[in-house]
């Protein structure tokens, strides 16, 4: 099994629709993050939770929420989908370790809103 | 602001090249990350720097904290090697926030 899941891994849904992207990880660890990449641009964070009960808005956050269901589970939702959404979304974990972290991502979720 | 620069923006070499891509940054940084993004997107670590030097088969990175630069070096490069290329600096020793650079896209022809 992938140490980062996501799903799904491509969809195509229309404006002003609530789209959920999901991840689940095996690592164990306690932060888990969403990103989103677009053409010509780095990886850019829109929340981050460090656990269950502590999460945080990145640079992008607008137009997102997320949920952090337990610690292996953290759900990216676009309550309603705009064009400017269309993206690969990744999930990524870390561990807390102050000595260097690893950080594992998921396989990217392809996102087109028409 | 961190700004994350990456140098070339897209590489084209033969088969058994060596191979050289560049990543600066601007303000201090706690830790460098060098990733490699499969042609399907899939992303996954390469390595992770705070000094020196580390290898790790024919892939090799370098770090020089004073001039704000890192390297990362692909010996007797292969057609797989084929993927984008993506340095991300960690700023804050006591958060876990990336600064990414855009990154390099790198095609090794047979």
């Amino acid at each position: 099994d992938a140490d980062v899941t996501q799903t799904p891994r491509n969809r195509i849904t229309k404006t002003g629709k609530r789209i959920m992207l999901e991840c689940s990880q095996t690592k164990g660890h306690d932060r888990m993050y969403w990103y989103r990449q677009d053409p010509g641009l780095g990886l850019r964070l829109i929340y981050y939770s460090f656990d269950v009960k502590d999460i945080n808005k990145g640079e992008i956050s607008d137009g997102y929420s997320v949920s952090r269901q337990a610690q292996a589970k953290f759900s990216l939702s676009l309550e309603s989908a705009i064009p400017n959404q269309t993206a690969l979304y990744f999930c990524a974990t870390s561990d807390s370790s102050f000595s260097g972290n690893t950080i594992y991502f998921g396989e990217g979720s392809w996102l087109t809103v028409v | 602001k961190n700004e994350v620069e990456q140098s070339p923006q897209n590489l084209t070499a033969q088969e058994g090249e060596f191979i050289t891509i560049n990543c600066s940054y601007s303000v201090g940084i706690s830790a460098l990350h060098w990733l490699q993004q499969h042609p399907g997107g899939g992303i996954v670590s390469l390595f992770m720097l705070s000094s020196g030097k580390k290898k790790h088969g024919r892939l090799i990175a370098t770090i020089n904290i004073q001039e704000k630069h890192s390297s990362l070096h692909i010996t007797a490069s292969h057609p797989r090697d084929s993927a984008v290329y993506i340095c991300a600096v960690k700023t804050g020793a006591g958060s876990y926030q990336l600064t990414f650079g855009k990154g390099t896209k790198l095609s090794v022809i047979p």
